[in-house]
C-alpha cells in the first residue's frame, strides 16, 4: 500500500518568514495529494490540494508544489502569522482500492511572534 | 448544518469494557471514515464506508467493527477495550466516494483505556 513520509516534524519560525513542508510517496498510483491543518483540540481542515496533472498551485499565502518524478510534494507557507501554527499534515491517495487517503506523520509549526 | 459531529468528546474506559462512539453528518455525504491519531503517526484509517449497508476495513481493523444503517450515522463500536485503543478518535466524511474529494472532520473523541 501507499506510504507517506513527512518532514520535519516540528518546525518553529519567526512570524513573516516562510515555511515548508516536505513529503514523499512511494505509490505511484497516487494521483491526488491534499494538506490539511489541524488546530488545537480540532479536527483536521483541508486547507489546500493538488492532482498529478499540474505541478503546482498557489492560494494566497500558500502554495503546494508537486515532482511526480522524484514523488514528493511540498507545502509553502510564507510571511507567515501566528495563527498559522498548528499541525499540519499531507495526504496521498490513488482513488482507488481503499479510496481513502493515506497521511504523513505530521508537522508542528510554531510561529513565534 | 451542523457538519460533523461526534460524541462523546472524552471517555475513560477500564480494558475489557465496551462502547460506542458515535458520529453524525447533515450533509448527505455518501463516504464515511474513522481515522485514529497517534503522537508520530499521523491519522490511520480503521474503517469507512461508501454508502448505507456498505463498509469496509482500512489500515487498522482490529478491534473495531461499524455498521452504516442510514447515510447520516456511522457509529463505531469497540467490542472489548485494550490500552492499545488509548487514541483520538476521528470521523469524517466527503460528498463523493472515490478517496480524492474534501474529507470533513468531525471534532474528535478522545478516548482513555486503563
Amino acid at each position: 500500500g501507499e506510504n507517506v513520509e513527512q518532514h520535519p516534524s516540528t518546525l518553529s519560525v519567526q512570524e513573516g518568514d516562510s515555511a515548508v513542508i516536505k513529503c514523499t510517496y512511494s505509490d505511484s498510483a497516487s494521483n491526488y495529494f491534499p494538506w490539511y491543518k489541524q488546530e488545537l483540540g480540532k479536527g483536521p481542515q483541508l486547507i489546500i490540494d493538488i492532482r498529478s496533472n499540474v505541478g503546482e498551485k498557489k492560494d494566497q499565502r500558500i502554495a503546494v508544489t508537486l515532482n511526480k518524478t522524484a514523488k514528493h510534494f511540498s507545502l509553502h507557507i510564507t510571511e507567515t502569522q501566528p495563527e498559522d501554527s498548528a499541525v499540519y499534515f499531507c495526504a496521498a491517495s490513488t482513488g482507488a482500492g481503499r479510496r481513502a487517503l493515506t497521511f504523513g506523520s505530521g508537522t508542528r509549526l510554531q510561529v513565534q511572534p | 448544518n451542523a457538519g460533523v459531529t461526534q460524541t462523546p468528546k472524552f471517555q475513560v474506559l477500564k480494558t475489557g469494557q465496551s462502547m460506542t462512539l458515535q458520529c453524525a453528518q447533515d450533509m448527505n455525504h455518501e463516504y464515511m471514515s474513522w481515522y485514529r491519531q497517534d503522537p508520530g503517526m499521523g491519522l490511520r484509517l480503521i474503517h469507512y464506508s461508501v454508502g448505507a449497508g456498505i463498509t469496509d476495513q482500512g489500515e487498522v481493523p482490529n478491534g473495531y467493527n461499524v455498521s452504516r444503517s442510514t447515510t447520516e450515522d456511522f457509529p463505531l463500536r469497540l467490542l472489548s477495550a485494550a490500552p492499545s485503543q488509548t487514541s483520538v478518535y476521528f470521523c469524517a466524511s466527503s460528498q463523493g466516494t472515490s478517496g480524492k474529494e474534501t474529507q470533513y472532520f468531525g471534532p474528535g473523541t478522545r478516548l482513555l483505556v486503563l
